[in-house]
């Protein structure tokens, strides 16, 4: 079964650090474009990073550009996104997800991880 | 940065129902589209991808149309687990973008 497992969450001061992890599981990892995607409470979901499959090209909403970097291990078959100055305003869940399809045609979020909650609160 | 405009933000109705979802992207996007189906505390799920192509496995009440801008998600009966928030996404361009959703209720 092709699985995403999120972990790393937790409660945060405004200004401090997180990395969160995606573990993957019944899929040849190394060969996807893999996102994280977050639902902040009560709103929709949004786009927050992609990474390619070799790791050397990464995208970013621009409201994290400069203080949230995603990055991968293909011999772990792991997903991460190092979260530095936290604001309030990134308190949501995390879902790391899979791109199937071809990214430069057309492309879907399949599978999703059941998330993860980050709270930036002091 | 493309906006996608769902309507409407919430929606009503009764198990048997037909229910059409609409997704506007702020400039054309041929067909590349998605319709996710997302229930709290789970992790959303592909209905629909490229405009109306059906993911495996996904009931054929769903349908998804439209090409350009202006696209329709519809669900033909609408059964007790439909009930849900639904999102539309475009694959267009980065930044990737949902829209706003459309929460699905019982009457």
């Amino acid at each position: 079964e092709e699985q995403l497992v999120e972990s790393g969450g937790g409660l945060v001061q405004p200004g401090g650090s997180l990395r969160l992890s995606c573990a993957a599981s019944g899929f040849t990892f190394s060969r996807y474009w893999m996102s994280w995607v977050r639902q902040a409470p009560g709103k929709g979901l949004e786009w927050v990073a992609n990474i390619r499959q070799d790791g050397n090209e990464e995208n970013y909403v621009d409201s994290v550009k400069g203080r949230f970097t995603i990055s991968r291990d293909n011999v772990k078959n792991s997903l991460y996104l190092q979260m530095d100055s936290l604001r309030a305003e990134d308190t949501a869940v995390y879902y790391c997800a899979r791109h199937q399809g071809d990214v430069f045609d057309f492309n879907w979020f399949d599978p999703w991880g059941q998330g993860t909650l980050v709270t930036v609160s002091s | 940065d493309i906006q996608m405009t769902q309507s409407p933000s919430s929606l009503s109705a009764s198990v048997g129902d037909r229910v059409t979802i609409t997704c506007r992207a702020s400039q054309r996007i041929s067909n590349f589209i998605n319709w996710y189906q997302h229930k709290p505390g789970k992790a959303p799920k592909v209905l629909i991808y490229a405009a109306s192509t059906l993911q495996g496995g996904v009931p054929s009440r769903f349908s998804g149309s439209g090409s350009g801008a202006d696209f329709t998600l519809t669900i033909s009966s609408l059964q007790a687990e439909d009930f849900a928030t639904y999102y539309c996404q475009q694959s267009y361009s980065t930044p990737l973008t949902f829209g706003q959703g459309t929460r699905l209720e019982i009457k």
